[in-house]
């Protein structure tokens, strides 16, 4: 599984865009990037998932460039309630045969 | 996606006693993963179960200290055995939830005493 480096930590405030970058320089071909939100006293939650260039959903957008050594997540118009810890993971995706491995994540605090 | 009932949400047990925690989804699936979160940190995973096999356990973790059953295709637990404080954690089941992604369950808060 591909390493993965993120920020430990960001400040926003409400209605602001927020990005956040992942690095994984050793990606694999088949690798995919998923990520993965947590809010205190739950498990993580799905995000968003890419292979490469850009893929939105209701909830965010990932910005994948070409050589795929890094990703961003970016979600717009963010709200006190996106406060949380964001995991960015490297790997194989489905068939579900192994556990994720995940990496410290970015704990992204929104101010009003 | 799944969605996974993970009980007990919260326990606060002696040193030295056991917890079983279980996590029950409500689809079948071939493994189920079991994590720890310690306070502040990231996830850690401790094993996957599979129906009808041993478990398999990552490395750091045996299965004397964290037997896992897995009886059917939608049910497991996890048993934290003769605990010590530094046994204190969150623990998450979890699943291949969808297309892609896995579901957790949102976890059993442990605090050994």
């Amino acid at each position: 599984l591909a390493k993965t480096t993120q920020p430990i930590s960001m400040d926003s405030y409400e209605g602001q865009e927020v990005n956040i970058t992942c690095s994984h320089n050793n990606i694999a071909t088949n690798d995919y990037i998923t990520w993965y939100q947590q809010f205190p006293s739950q498990g993580p939650r799905f995000i968003i998932q890419g292979y490469k260039t850009k893929v939105t959903n209701e909830v965010a957008s990932l910005f994948i460039p070409a050589d795929r050594k890094s990703s961003t997540l970016s979600l717009p118009r963010v709200s006190l309630s996106d406060t949380a810890v964001y995991y960015c993971l490297v790997g194989e995706t489905g068939g579900g045969a192994d556990g994720l491995t995940f990496g410290k994540g970015t704990h992204l605090i929104i101010q009003p | 996606s799944a969605v996974i009932s993970q009980k007990p949400s919260r326990d606060i047990c002696q040193r030295g006693t056991s917890l079983t925690i279980q996590c029950q989804v409500d689809s079948q699936v071939t493994m189920m993963f079991w994590y720890r979160q310690q306070p502040g940190q990231s996830l850690t995973l401790i094993a996957t179960a599979n129906q009808g096999s041993e478990a398999t356990y990552e490395s750091g973790f045996v299965i004397d200290k964290f037997p896992i059953s897995r009886p059917n295709l939608t049910f497991s637990t996890l048993t934290v055995s003769n605990m010590s404080p530094e046994d204190s954690s969150i623990y998450l089941c979890s699943v291949v939830g969808g297309s892609y992604g896995y579901t957790f369950g949102s976890g059993t808060r442990l605090t050994v005493v």
